[in-house]
């Protein structure tokens, strides 16, 4: 167990809809990242958030939003659903400055279907 | 643009021989290299990592990993297989031309260990 945990595990929803995907990360990780993992396009990075505020950005399409709150859980948010937003969402953090800053530990994901 | 390539979509080997999993990366400057493993239905596990120091790096489950700058090559190995390591395996690398933290995926290599 990473001890980051990830909610809900799956999530089934009709085309055009919006869904929240929520994280909350290791205690004590200020980084949160989130990353998509589908058949097609394999892992990518969507977005890091640091400490509540956005750090890097990936692929992330602009139907996609994401935010991390003062209590430091993330929250990425998918609007206009199409079938090929249709994957497993990860949720990833690492520690902050002092420890181990390179290593991201995982989730267990978000299967979102989309149908 | 930084990035690693897995030549093999699957391995196959016997329980008890040795395994490697093949990995090579492209990147600007110094290699910050990590694998990581995909049991089904679950998250990514974090296995080891190569920053600096060592060229031989060991992680979790008895594997281990070769760095080789001459090579551009950081393969996965145990010397020997359990059935019970069969999953989907993959190599990431640090992306250090963009501001964070972000990793940049392989597409991936199963791994399939008969008894």
């Amino acid at each position: 167990d990473s001890g980051v945990t990830q909610t809900p595990k799956h999530l089934i929803t009709a085309t055009g809809q919006r869904v929240t995907l929520r994280c909350s990360p290791r205690s004590g990780d200020l980084s949160v990242y989130w990353y998509q993992q589908s058949l097609d396009q394999g892992l990518q990075f969507l977005i890091q958030y640091y400490n509540g505020e956005e750090r890097a950005k990936g692929n992330i399409l602009e139907r996609f939003s994401a935010q991390q709150f003062p209590d430091l859980h993330s929250e990425l948010n998918l609007s206009s659903l199409e079938l090929g937003d249709s994957a497993l969402y990860f949720c990833a953090s690492s520690a902050t400055s002092g420890g181990d800053t390179d290593t991201q530990y995982f989730g267990p994901g978000t299967r979102l279907t989309v149908l | 643009a930084q990035s690693v390539a897995q030549p093999e979509d699957q391995v196959n080997v016997a329980e008890g021989n040795p395994l490697t999993v093949k990995c090579t990366y492209s990147v600007s400057g110094n290699p910050y290299l990590f694998w990581y493993v995909q049991y089904p239905n679950r998250g990514l596990q974090f296995l080891l990592k190569y920053i600096t120091g060592d060229n031989l790096v060991k992680g979790s489950y008895g594997f281990e990993a070769e760095f080789n700058k001459s090579q551009t090559s950081f393969h996965l190995k145990k010397p020997s297989a359990l059935v019970s390591d069969s999953a989907l395996y993959f190599c990431a690398v640090r992306d250090l031309l963009t501001y964070g933290n972000k990793l940049v995926f392989g597409a991936g290599t199963i791994l399939r260990v008969k008894s």
